[in-house]
């Protein structure tokens, strides 16, 4: 079955300072690829998406790119603000649809002033 | 702009009791979610349903039930509440999907004790 692994958080760094998150999966077929933010007492907002093989989604300064041959989607960004501290979930589709979205545990990441 | 709409946001229920979570969507998506989220742990689909009148199993059914009878509306309803139904439940919807391009848009969630 299908299956997302993250890095266990959390993740503590000091602003300003570069972020990888890193995110490996096991599908089959060929998978679209998510990340999704949680601020505390919210639901999930999508963050960035990939659909195919060396696509690269990115939004607000948080980039990640579709590795097929590493199976891999990493969450970067070049300078964390105070205001990224959330949990962070890498989540795949497995491309039939109706069956939801395969979520890894998430990644709680705080940063420091 | 609702988008998805979860209420009510927390509750506490005693073992044994019943009660519906809501959710509401104002996007004329066609599939709903419901995902249970435990502490430490990513979602977890519990039932899912691709248009009114359709419904189908997650990955963590039991204990749970669901009805589709309009596009709008897809509660979840626990009919004898168990301390291990403790948690926060999202709803989720999403546009019909042609090889998952669509990303899910969520509610805010309800937290919700058994005690």
């Amino acid at each position: 079955g299908n299956s997302v692994t993250q890095m266990e958080g959390p993740v503590t760094l000091s602003e300003e300072a570069f972020l990888t998150i890193n995110c490996t999966y096991t599908a089959t077929g060929y998978p679209s690829l998510f990340w999704y933010v949680q601020y505390p007492g919210e639901g999930l907002q999508l963050l960035l998406k990939a659909t195919k093989a060396d696509d690269k989604g990115s939004n607000k300064g948080f980039e990640a790119t579709y590795r097929k041959e590493t199976t891999s989607f990493h969450l970067e960004k070049g300078s964390v603000q105070v205001s990224d501290s959330a949990v962070y979930f890498c989540a795949l589709d497995s491309g039939g649809g109706a069956d939801g979205l395969t979520f890894g545990k998430g990644t709680h990441l705080i940063i420091q002033p | 702009n609702a988008g998805v709409t979860q209420t009510p946001k927390f509750r506490i229920l005693k073992i044994g009791q019943s009660m519906t979570l809501q959710c509401t969507q104002d996007m004329n998506h066609n599939y709903m979610y419901w995902y249970r989220q435990d502490p430490g742990m990513g979602l977890k689909l519990i039932y899912y349903s691709v248009g009114a009148g359709i419904t189908d199993k997650g990955e963590v059914p039991n204990g749970y039930n669901v009805s589709r009878s309009t596009t709008e509306d897809f509660p979840l309803r626990l009919e004898l509440a168990a301390p291990s139904q403790t948690s926060v439940y999202f709803c989720a919807s999403s546009p019909r999907i042609l090889r998952g391009n669509q990303p899910q848009h969520f509610g805010d969630g309800t937290r919700l004790s058994i005690l």
